[in-house]
């Protein structure tokens, strides 16, 4: 069964530093997600994007977010200076269309720590 | 803002025991979906419903989408301990911007052997 891939798994960064997270979705998905969940918290979403732009994005998902799809397969979430609070795991779950709930298939996640 | 109300927060039930979680909501959804996750790994699909009333099993799992849209249920029958793990409901709303998930607070699952 077809999997989004994730890397790093782990990753750990000093504070104000930039740190970019790696996906690959599944290979027809068309539209690409962002979600965070802070440890023993709720699971909430980021931004969307679908034919190479952000269709929605959360307040959270401020300036100090990107996200790019650089070469058709990779899509990443680039956090210019990090903060302690955004410690969390992220996940990038895509999907084939809209109302393909079942194409919504989460990885396994980055889990970012911000010392 | 949309917001999901889950129930009960946490759970500690002996093996073969039936479990009862809900979801209820402040505004209408056109999709349900309940998760589960591992520790360390990412929501993983157990029930996706559709339409109003909608009742779905999946094995000893049973999941129901409300007759308001608000809220949903999710039962598990005879509970093993491979059930343990946190149990997320997620709801969907209209196209457009209301597209993206709004999740649950999870209910944390613990069964006894």
């Amino acid at each position: 069964e077809p999997e989004v891939t994730q890397t790093p798994s782990h990753q750990v960064t000093q504070m104000g530093q930039e740190v970019i997270l790696r996906c690959v979705p599944i290979s027809n998905h068309l539209y690409f997600y962002w979600y965070r969940q802070i440890l023993g918290q709720k699971v909430e979403f980021l931004v969307s994007f679908y034919n190479n732009e952000i269709s929605e994005k959360s307040e959270i998902f401020d300036d100090q977010f990107s996200v790019e799809r650089p070469d058709g397969s990779n899509f990443t979430l680039k956090i210019r200076s990090t903060k302690l609070e955004d410690s969390a795991m992220y996940f990038c779950p895509s999907a084939v269309e809209e109302g393909e709930v079942y194409g919504y298939t989460f990885g396994s996640g980055t889990r970012l720590t911000v010392v | 803002g949309q917001q999901l109300n889950q129930s009960p927060q946490s759970m500690f039930i002996q093996e073969g025991e039936d479990v009862s979680m809900n979801c209820t909501s402040s505004s209408i959804f056109n999709t349900w979906l309940w998760y589960k996750q591992d520790p360390g790994e990412g929501p993983v699909l157990l029930i996706a419903l559709y339409k109003a009333g909608e009742l779905t099993s999946n094995g000893r799992l049973t999941a129901q989408f409300g007759i308001t849209r608000k809220d949903s249920f999710l039962n598990i029958s005879a509970s093993i301990p491979s059930d343990v793990g946190i149990y997320f409901c997620a709801g969907r709303g209209e196209a457009g911007n209301n597209r993206k998930l709004i999740w649950g607070l999870g209910t944390s699952l613990a069964v006894n052997p």
